[in-house]
C-alpha cells in the first residue's frame, strides 16, 4: 500500500522560496510506471495541478504553464522522496499543497488519475 | 477562474440518482478519454472516484459512474447515500504542446 506522508513550513514570507518534501512508503519514486504529481488548492483558485516528475531511462519534469518559471519538482532517489520548490511566493500562492501519485491498475497508469494523495500541507503567505 | 465549468452546487434525498456536469473545450474534455473524477470531505485530501472518464479504482462503489458527451463530462452517483454529501471536482488532460491538467471549481453535493 503506496502511502505519501508531507513536511514542510506552514508560513513563507512573499518573495522567499517555498519547499515542501513527500517520503513515499511502498513504492519508489524511480517507478518505471507512475509519475509523482504535485496539487494545490485554495478557496479562490480550487484545485490546481503544478507539475510532475517521473523516471523513463531517465528523469522527467511537466510543469504548469502558470509557475513554470518559478517550480522545480525534484525525486532523491536516496530517501525516495520528492520535494517541491516554489521561487518569489506572494499571498497568491497561499493554498494547500497535497503531493500524489498516478493511479496505476493493470500496468497502466492514468495520465489525470491521482490516488494516493499525501495529507496536505497548508501554507500561508505572509511577512 | 477555473478551466472547466462545473455548478456549484446539487442535491438529492437518499436513494435518488444525481448527476454533476463538467463542461470544457475541444481542446480538454472534447479532446481526450482522460477525464477524472474527486470527492473531497471538509479537511481532507480528495479521493478519486472516476478516472479514464468513466473507470472506478478500486473499493469505488459501482453507485458512481461516469460518462463524456462531446465537451462535456459527467458523474453520476445513484442511490444516494449521507455520506455521499461531498464537493467533487472534476479534472481533463488538456496537453496540446506540453503536459497541462485542468480542474473544475467544483460542486457541492448536498443530501437531502
Amino acid at each position: 500500500q503506496v502511502q505519501l506522508q508531507q513536511s514542510g513550513p506552514g508560513l513563507v514570507k512573499p518573495s522567499q522560496t517555498l519547499s515542501l518534501t513527500c517520503a513515499i512508503s511502498g513504492d519508489s519514486v524511480s517507478s518505471s510506471t507512475a509519475a509523482w504529481i504535485w496539487i494545490r488548492q485554495s478557496p479562490s483558485r480550487g484545485l490546481e495541478w503544478l507539475g510532475r516528475t517521473y523516471y523513463r531511462s531517465k528523469w522527467y519534469n511537466d510543469y504548469a504553464v502558470s509557475v513554470k518559471s518559478r517550480i522545480t519538482i525534484n525525486p532523491d532517489t536516496s530517501k525516495n522522496q520528492l520535494s517541491l520548490q516554489l521561487d518569489s511566493v506572494t499571498p497568491e500562492d497561499t493554498a494547500a499543497y497535497y503531493c500524489a501519485k498516478e493511479y496505476c491498475s493493470g500496468g497502466s497508469c492514468a495520465r489525470t488519475g491521482f490516488d494516493p494523495w499525501g495529507q496536505g500541507t497548508l501554507v500561508i503567505v505572509s511577512s | 477562474q477555473s478551466a472547466l465549468t462545473q455548478p456549484r452546487s446539487v442535491s438529492g434525498s437518499p436513494g435518488q440518482s444525481v448527476t454533476i456536469s463538467c463542461t470544457g473545450t475541444s481542446s480538454d474534455v472534447g479532446a481526450y478519454n482522460y477525464v477524472s473524477w474527486y470527492q473531497q470531505h471538509p479537511g481532507k485530501a480528495p479521493k478519486l472516484m472516476i478516472y479514464d472518464v468513466s473507470k472506478r479504482p478500486s473499493g469505488v462503489p459501482d453507485r458512481f459512474s461516469g460518462s463524456k458527451s462531446g465537451n462535456t463530462a459527467s458523474l453520476t452517483i445513484s442511490g444516494l447515500q449521507a455520506e455521499d454529501e461531498a464537493d467533487y471536482s472534476c479534472c481533463s488532460y488538456a496537453g496540446t504542446y506540453t503536459f497541462e491538467v485542468v480542474f473544475g471549481g467544483g460542486t457541492k453535493l448536498t443530501v437531502l
